[in-house]
């Protein structure tokens, strides 16, 4: 099975700007996670979203949002730029089901810069 | 509420060492526990999980781990470091909500 792929996985954006990162999960899984990972803050859980619902969601503002389509890619949104919005962001899959001992699987992750 | 603490940022070994990464956690149900490996500019990649089936946890390239829920921990462990072992491990915990919660990750240097 090909695993998680993220596209694009570098983007320079400037402040103000919005951006779109997208996530393809392995084939099967329902369940995609995104995670925002810098240097000052570490690995933080954003949200999860399961058949196209967002079942949790991280302490983070509503300048970042997400969807899911029905075939379970996934796409993240953030708004109005800020300079410490730049970080790596990770996408992870599992299928979803109901207990939390679902292994996730991560991408490679896309690098956002902005200036 | 859930947390994870790993006790060292940085951990320096000698090749053909062993390796201990140290790992406390928090977590208000029975947890799920994980242990990922980060090398440099690369996704996670998981090591090995603890899903309540046995205390001592084997996973890929010689790496265990042991919970145990009287100290609240759950190390990892290699008998043996190789060149190819640097990198950066993150202990991970998972509650019922399935939401990861990351520690602040540990370095390992192996030198030659």
């Amino acid at each position: 099975k090909a695993g998680v792929t993220q596209t694009p996985r570098y983007l320079i954006k400037t402040r103000g700007q919005q951006v779109t990162l997208s996530c393809s999960p392995i084939s099967g899984h329902r369940s995609v996670s995104w995670y925002q990972q810098t240097p000052g803050q570490g690995l933080q859980f954003l949200f999860e979203y399961f058949s196209e619902t967002q079942r949790n969601k991280g302490n983070f503002p509503g300048r970042f949002s997400g969807r899911q389509f029905s075939n379970s890619r996934s796409e993240m949104n953030v708004s109005t730029l800020e300079l410490g919005d730049s970080a790596l962001y990770l996408c992870a899959s599992s299928d979803g089901g109901g207990n939390s001992y679902n292994e996730q699987f991560f991408g490679p992750g896309t690098r956002l810069t902005v200036l | 509420a859930q947390s994870v603490t790993q006790l060292d940022s940085h951990v320096s070994v000698s090749e053909g060492t062993p390796v201990l990464l140290r790992c406390n956690y928090s977590s208000s149900y029975s947890p799920s526990l994980f242990w990922y490996v980060q090398h440099p500019n690369k996704g996670l990649q998981l090591l090995l999980k603890y899903t309540s089936a046995a205390t001592l946890v084997k996973g890929i390239n010689g790496f265990e781990a042991e919970f145990k829920k009287s100290e609240t921990s759950f190390h990892l462990t290699k008998p043996s470091a190789h060149m190819s072992d640097a990198a950066e491990y993150f202990c991970v915990v998972s509650g019922s909500a399935r939401q990861l919660t990351f520690g602040s990750g540990t370095q390992l240097t192996v030198l030659p």
